[in-house]
């Protein structure tokens, strides 16, 4: 069974940073890409960033580049999110999520970790 | 960007209903279309993928269909077990639709 737990996740100071991390079970980790979701309170879902199999490549949502840096670390079946110079709109669930294929369709969801930015 | 419209915004439908939902490209996604139900409380999970692929274990009931720039998501005989958030997402820049909310009456 895939499993996909967030952790690192609470309450912080604007300006500040915070790490994310995500353990994953059940499947060859190294076999597949990877990409952080959040969502606002009450809002949609929105993608901020993707890394490929071997972190060879990543990607990122125009309004968290620079700031914010996916990682990965495939011996230790675990997915980072480096968060620096955090807003209040940074604030929401961060979904840690498996992608499948060269289109890279997001097939299985973590629980999710809350982040508020907030003085 | 590719930008997603997602209608309607909620539905009440009584069950054993079918209920349609829609998502309208900006472009042409060429079936690039994914479906979510979101339950309350819940992370998303994947229903359909490739604009009408069933995703694994996913009850007959909901389908996907549509091309270019229109899709819907159907739900069949609709359950109580339905009631949800549903979001479709095309994934060339991985562009959310708003999303619909699904109640019983």
């Amino acid at each position: 069974e895939v499993q996909l737990v967030e952790s690192g996740g609470g309450l912080v100071q604007p300006g500040r940073s915070m790490k994310l991390s995500c353990a994953a079970s059940g499947f060859t980790f190294s076999n597949y890409g990877m990409a952080w979701v959040r969502q606002a309170p009450t809002k949609g879902l929105e993608w901020v960033a993707t890394i490929s199999y071997d972190g060879s490549s990543t990607y990122y949502r125009d309004s968290v580049k620079g700031r914010f840096t996916i990682s990965r670390d495939n011996a230790k079946s675990t997915l980072y999110l480096q968060m620096n110079s955090l807003r209040s709109e940074d604030t929401a669930t961060y979904y840690c999520t498996r992608e499948r294929g060269i289109l890279r369709i997001i097939d299985y969801w973590g629980q999710g970790v809350m982040v508020t930015v907030s003085s | 960007d590719i930008q997603m419209t997602q209608s309607p915004a909620s539905l009440s439908a009584s069950l054993g209903e079918t209920v349609t939902i829609e998502c309208r490209a900006s472009e042409d996604i060429y079936n690039g279309l994914a479906w979510y139900q979101q339950k309350p409380g819940k992370s998303p999970q994947l229903l359909i993928y490739n604009a009408n692929s069933l995703h694994t274990g996913v009850p007959s009931r909901f389908s996907g269909s549509g091309s270019g720039t229109q899709y819907s998501l159907k739900i069949n005989s609709l359950q109580s077990e339905d009631v949800a958030s549903y979001f479709c997402q095309q994934y060339y820049n991985y562009t959310f639709g708003a999303g619909t909310k699904l109640e019983l009456k």
